[in-house]
This record gives C-alpha cells, structure tokens and sequence, in this order.
C-alpha cells in the first residue's frame, strides 16, 4: 500500500505563499495524476487540482490565479503553491493519487493542517 | 458545479446494526464516477467503493453501494466497531468540477 507524505510550515503569515509537498514512495509518480484536495475547519472536502510529469495541470477555478501544482521526478514528490493566502486557506491539506480506470481516489496522505495568521 | 448533499449528518448506531447512508447529487451523476471514501480522524481517507457499487481492494464485503442519476446509497450491513467513523461521497465529470459531500459520521 503506497502511503503519501505531506509536508510543509503548519503556519503561514496572510499575504505570504503557502508551499507544500507530498512524498510518493517507489518509482510510480510518473504513472498517476496527482491531486490536492483541502478541507478547512468545519467545513467540506475541496478539490484544489491536478498535476502530471508531462506539465498536464488542472485547477479549481475558484484557485487558479493563485496555485500552482508540479511534480519533482527525481525528488518523488509533487508540489503545492498557494500565493497571498488568507484566513480562508487555513485548512488541512491532502494530496491523493487519482486512479483513471476508477475515477477516484485510491490513495491519499493524511493530510497536514495549515493555519494562517500573522 | 455538482452540489452532493449527504444525509443524515450524524448516525448514531451500535455495532451490529446495519448503516445506510445517502449521497443526492444536485443533477445526475454517471454512475462509473461515483466514489465513497472512509475516513478516520488522524488517518488517510480510505477509498471504499468505486463506480457506485464496486467494492475497492481489501474492502470487506458488508460495505455495499447502490444508486443512479441522482440518488445514491452506502450501506453498511452489521456494524463493525472499526466502521465508526466519517464517510464522504465524490463525484467526477471532465467537465465540471470535482466535488464532494459534506460527510456523513458513523458514531456509537
């Protein structure tokens, strides 16, 4: 069972970029799409995007202008981030493995909680 | 965007009892990207049923999902101790967002 790291600053000032990694054991991170997903306090699960080694990139649109999500092949891990955060990004962040012929989720970190304050 | 609901927010069972558990999509949904997902506090969600009825690995076989277009359901047949925990429904469409439920907790 591959099991998926987070990690990254627990806390982040308002304005400031927010940067995380994810890191994936083995050799498989050039097989799968790669995902960030978020769930602040209290409140549901948010899709953030997808990102692939060939540069193929998907994001929510609500986060578009401000994420950016890659992949480090010779790190084994994938990247996120998040420019001039604010109160509403305070969240836990998950990254997940997204299996086509499922179309779903298969694998997923345990996510790491990001607060923002100053 | 596809808005899924999920009722009821709290489920308060003894184990042993059977669970069931409701995902309304707000338009319908294809069934094939229909996904439920256990998830544990401190732990990684866990992949539990793909394509609305189809049981992912290891998943053991009192966990059953049924449903098309819009309404979709999650049962658990008897009450494991271990199955106490949040359970959230997914969906997929290239075209439009990924979204989520907003969970449904299994507690004793």
């Amino acid at each position: 069972q591959v099991q998926l790291q987070e990690s990254g600053p627990g806390l982040v000032k308002p304005s400031e970029t927010l940067s995380l990694t994810c890191t994936v054991p083995g050799g498989s991170i050039n097989n799968y799409y790669w995902n960030w997903i978020r769930q602040p306090p209290g409140k549901g699960l948010e899709w953030i995007g997808y990102t692939h080694y060939s540069g193929n990139n998907k994001y929510n649109p609500s986060l578009t202008s401000r994420v950016t999500l890659s992949v480090d092949t010779s790190k084994n891990q994938v990247s996120l981030r998040l420019t001039s955060v604010t109160a509403a990004d305070a969240a836990v962040y998950y990254c997940a493995r997204w299996s086509i012929a499922w179309r779903a989720f298969d694998t997923w970190g345990q996510g790491t909680m990001v607060i923002v304050s100053s | 965007d596809i808005v899924l609901t999920q009722s009821p927010g709290t489920l308060s069972l003894s184990p042993g009892e059977r669970a069931t558990l409701s995902c309304r999509a707000s338009q319908s949904v294809d069934s094939s990207s229909l996904t439920w997902y256990q998830h544990k506090p401190g732990q990684a969600p866990r992949l539990l049923m793909f394509g609305a009825s189809s049981r992912a690995n290891a998943i053991p076989d009192r966990f059953s999902g049924s449903g098309s277009g819009t309404d979709f359901t999650l049962t658990i047949s008897r009450l494991e101790p271990e199955d106490f925990a949040v359970y959230f429904c997914q969906q997929y469409h290239k075209s439009l967002l990924l979204t989520f439920g907003g969970g449904t907790k299994v507690e004793i």
